[in-house]
């Protein structure tokens, strides 16, 4: 079964300082894989999602991320945070023949200090 | 495109009432999904349709739960009766296969 892990629940950054939150996954076959980005009251955003090709894909907001095969990861990375982006993020997996159900992470909450 | 369109945006309703929960997902999405937020239990997939076809509902709860799709372009989530415990963000998204899904804003649900 698919499961994504995100072993961080908190983390703190100053603003312009460069974050990298984790994400592991556990499946089979070739995932496809996504972050999401939630403020507060409202819905999840997509910020960026891998099926293929190039192993850094580029995002909304300046994000970033890279599938490693090899760790089972999938990393998103910012060089410079804003305090806008204080949010809850989310991983998540789905399988391209598993058809559309995707498994998230427990999210990691990323707060800003000015 | 307007995105994913759920409403109300809060409910607040006693307990042992019937409560509808109603989403709209984007034109061309063949996919529907129903999920309840919680601080204790994070994302929880309820249920998912695909062309408005219930395709796995082992996350509903309890039979209290309950949903439909009549068509392409509507989908609702009852709970009869709802308890305290259902209070969470009910949140409703929908996709075209091979692409992430996109959310509605959610629905507030408290029950007192």
């Amino acid at each position: 079964a698919q499961s994504v892990t995100q072993p961080d629940i908190h983390i703190t950054v100053s603003e312009g300082a460069s974050l990298e939150l984790r994400c592991n996954y556990s499946y089979g076959a070739t995932p496809y894989l996504f972050w999401y980005v939630q403020s507060p009251g409202q819905g999840l955003q997509l910020l960026l999602k891998y099926f293929s090709g190039d192993t850094l894909v580029q995002g909304i907001k300046g994000f970033e991320a890279e599938f490693k095969r090899s760790q089972s990861s999938f990393n998103l990375r910012k060089p410079s945070v804003h305090w806008s982006d204080a949010a809850e993020y989310f991983c998540a997996v789905g399988a391209k023949n598993y058809g559309q159900n995707f498994v998230f992470g427990p999210g990691t909450r990323l707060s800003v200090l000015p | 495109d307007a995105g994913v369109i759920q409403s109300p945006r809060h409910e607040v309703t006693e307990m042992g009432q019937e409560v509808t929960l109603r989403c709209k997902p984007i034109s061309g999405h063949d996919y529907l999904f129903w999920y309840r937020q919680t601080m204790m239990r994070g994302l929880e997939l309820l249920i998912y349709f695909n062309n408005n076809v219930p395709i796995d509902d082992s996350g509903m709860p309890e039979d209290r739960f309950s949903a439909k799709m009549p068509n392409a372009s509507f989908s609702t989530l009852k709970i009869q009766p709802s308890e305290p415990r259902d209070s969470a963000v009910y949140f409703c998204a929908s996709s075209a296969r091979g692409y992430g899904y996109t959310f509605g804003s959610g629905t507030r649900l408290t029950v007192v």
